[in-house]
């Protein structure tokens, strides 16, 4: 069956220093695609990173990399340059081809403390 | 990166009644949306897969009676909660993915919060 596991239920990081959030997946199938999403106080969800399964190379959007370690089925957002602004819930996602069609599980979520 | 919307961002109601939550895709057309449920300070939980024309494919354990879901047209998609309850209390948020965008990225709408009364 499939499962996003994330072990990190809050995390603190100095201001303008890297942080790495860990997320793990557990999966059957060869194709499926992983995600980040950032959740403010707000609640809205904002999409943040991609990465599929077949892509060779480590997805990045500007302070944002996903370390992917496919045989260890880890896909770590790292957030460089942290910002008060940072500070936020986020939560790792897998996409799976269902008998249903695509579908999306999420993890428990890592709530992130940028301190000043 | 393309718009979805919901409406109401905010909901109370009494318990016994139905209401109805509405998630709009304002710059693409949205073939699949998703509904889903979080509980304060929990993670999303998907309820229901909704396709543009046809009934709704609701995950195990959702009532279909009770979580009533409608997909009219390519760009709006309602859940209506009927005869709420105040177990029904949450945020409800949906989200949208299209061919014709990166059909790799869901894009989300701002939720709704419900309360019941």
């Amino acid at each position: 069956a499939q499962k996003i596991t994330q072990t990190q239920p809050g995390m603190f990081v100095q201001e303008k220093e890297a942080v790495t959030l860990d997320c793990t997946y557990d999966t059957s199938d060869p194709s499926y695609g992983l995600f980040w999403y950032k959740q403010p106080s707000s609640g809205e969800m904002i999409f943040l990173i991609y990465q599929g399964s077949y892509d060779q190379q480590n997805a990045t959007e500007g302070r944002y990399s996903l370390n992917f370690q496919k045989a260890r089925k880890s896909a770590n957002l790292v957030i460089s340059a942290s910002q008060l602004g940072d500070s936020a819930m986020y939560f790792c996602a897998m996409r799976y081809l269902n008998t249903g069609g695509f579908k999306t599980i999420f993890g428990a979520g890592t709530r992130l403390f940028v301190k000043a | 990166g393309a718009v979805v919307s919901q409406h109401p961002s905010r909901v109370i109601c009494k318990s016994g009644t139905s209401v109805k939550i509405e998630c709009r895709s304002l710059d693409f057309q949205a073939t699949t949306m998703f509904w889903y449920r979080q509980f304060p300070k929990q993670s999303l939980m998907l309820m229901a897969t909704s396709n543009e024309g046809s009934k709704a494919t609701y995950e195990q354990g959702v009532e279909k009676d009770k979580f009533l879901i409608n997909h009219a047209s390519l760009t709006l998609s309602t859940l209506t909660v009927t005869s709420a309850h105040p177990e029904d209390s949450s945020f409800y948020i949906c989200s949208a993915r299209s061919p014709g965008l990166n059909t790799d990225t869901q894009y989300f709408g701002p939720g709704t919060r419900l309360t019941v009364l």
